[in-house]
């Protein structure tokens, strides 16, 4: 079946630009996760739903960063007054469950954002 | 608080050579241990993973890890490295209770010669 989908793959912005991300989880899965990866760091975590409510958005660097899930589904990280320092891949996951850490998170490709 | 350490930012080896990856947490209780793969331009494959029981656990293209719970290690393995495996691996800890998300070390960047 399908994987985890996101777009846009490649997104460049200029400084103090609003930019949307969007995450297409694997079908049925009910937990969704955020992760962003600078340059040669591994994945950090930014936010985890479980359904449409945010279970814990303890990763999020400041107010500038908002994630939606409104259906349970396709979920969207905004970030709004972009810095340069948001440049980063920026991943999302899903699992089946979300029940605890024995669920096995699905990658997607990600989304590379450069902010001029 | 958990963190992940893989030493090795960058390992070579040849084709057709063993490997080992090193990965070590640190966790107040026995987590759950992930081994991921990224290639350029390409998600996180998941390689293998450690919940409980067997400490040597099997994952795909060949891969193994053990878990060794007095070294607080999860080290990767494969006895024959071809050139495909290049790519970046993740070590990453998932919690056994309260939040869910995954702390993930650096990366070891993986180049194989032919």
């Amino acid at each position: 079946g399908a994987g985890v989908s996101q777009t846009p793959s490649n997104k460049v912005t200029e400084k103090g630009k609003y930019v949307e991300l969007r995450c297409d989880p694997i079908s049925g899965h009910t937990a969704l996760y955020w992760y962003r990866q600078s340059l040669g760091q591994g994945p950090e975590f930014l936010i985890y739903f479980q359904g449409t409510g945010a279970a814990d958005d303890s990763g999020l660097p400041n107010d500038r960063f908002f994630a939606v899930r409104p259906e349970g589904s396709v979920s969207t990280l905004k970030i709004q007054r972009t810095e340069r320092g948001d440049s980063a891949v920026y991943l999302c996951a899903s699992s089946p469950h979300g029940a605890g850490g024995q669920d096995t998170q699905y990658f997607g490709p990600g989304t590379r954002l450069t902010v001029l | 608080a958990q963190s992940v350490t893989q030493p090795d930012i960058h390992i070579t080896v040849s084709e057709g050579a063993s490997l080992e990856l090193r990965c070590n947490y640190s966790y107040g209780a026995t987590p759950y241990l992930f081994w991921y793969v990224q290639s350029p331009g390409q998600g996180l494959q998941l390689l293998l993973k450690y919940f409980s029981g067997d400490t040597l656990v099997q994952g795909i293209k060949g891969f193994e890890a053990e878990f060794k719970r007095s070294q607080s290690s999860f080290n990767l393995r494969k006895p024959s490295v071809h050139w495909s495996d290049a790519a970046e691996y993740f070590c990453a800890v998932g919690a056994t209770s309260g939040t869910y998300k995954y702390i993930f070390g650096t990366g070891t960047r993986l180049k194989v010669l032919a």
